[in-house]
């Protein structure tokens, strides 16, 4: 099964500086036939299920934030959230969709510094 | 809108049988996938199960196969989770999620613990 690394576990940003985290998998999850990264990101507030960030390693689901954006190819890639606000206070997870088992990051706590 | 709403969670004992429902609402349901994700108490996601569009091909983590079944009724709107053999290991918050692209939307998940 494909294994997904989360790095760090958990940061502390100040409000308006930049967050990034980062995302390795065990195998590539780009389809060459298509030349589309199967990574997903996740952000899930305490109390409430994961809400979709982005598909496709760097497209935004609609209504999310421009202050959101990934990147990527391959086997690793990054979540980065350009101005941390309040309500990004969070656990974000990347996730792979290429393989079966689809498959979670152990997920990034993000708090205010 | 978009809505999936579980139930069924539940206290059970070790061994004991529990069946998810998972009621769709604002979009075709016929023409998903539907998923079951689970996340044990201060812990992560987990996927558990999925199913296709018409039933006729589900897949399992290792860690369920052989006692939990996934199942659906297109008429109803309706995916199920069947869980049988329960472990304390079980234990854990249950997300129905449409499968899209990936997991595009989610519900509020039940609540299903396992112990005596």
């Amino acid at each position: 099964d494909i294994v997904m690394t989360q790095s760090p576990d958990s940061l502390a940003v100040s409000l308006g500086e930049r967050a990034t985290i980062n995302c390795k998998s065990s195998q590539s999850v780009l389809y060459s036939s298509n030349n589309k990264n199967y990574l997903a990101w996740y952000q899930q507030k305490p109390g409430q299920p994961p809400k979709l960030l982005i598909y496709w390693a760097s497209t935004r689901e609609s209504g999310v934030p421009d202050r959101f954006s990934g990147s990527g190819s391959g086997t690793d890639f990054t979540l980065t959230i350009s101005s941390l606000q309040a309500e990004d206070v969070a656990v974000y997870y990347c996730q792979q969709h290429y393989y079966t088992p689809p498959a979670f990051g152990q997920g990034t706590k993000v708090e205010i510094k | 809108e978009v809505q999936l709403v579980e139930s069924g969670g539940d206290l059970v004992q070790p061994g004991g049988s529990l069946r998810l429902s998972c009621a769709a609402s604002g979009f075709t349901f016929s023409s998903y996938w539907m998923h079951w994700v689970r996340q044990a108490p201060g812990k992560g996601l987990v996927w558990v199960s999925r199913i296709d569009t018409d039933g006729s091909s589900t897949h399992y983590a290792d860690s369920v196969k052989g006692r939990f079944t996934i199942s659906r009724d297109n008429a109803k709107n309706t995916v199920y989770l069947q869980m049988n053999s329960l472990r304390a290991e079980d234990t854990a918050v249950y997300y129905c999620a449409r499968g899209g692209i990936t997991f595009d939307y989610w519900g509020q998940g039940t609540l299903v613990t396992v112990s005596s």
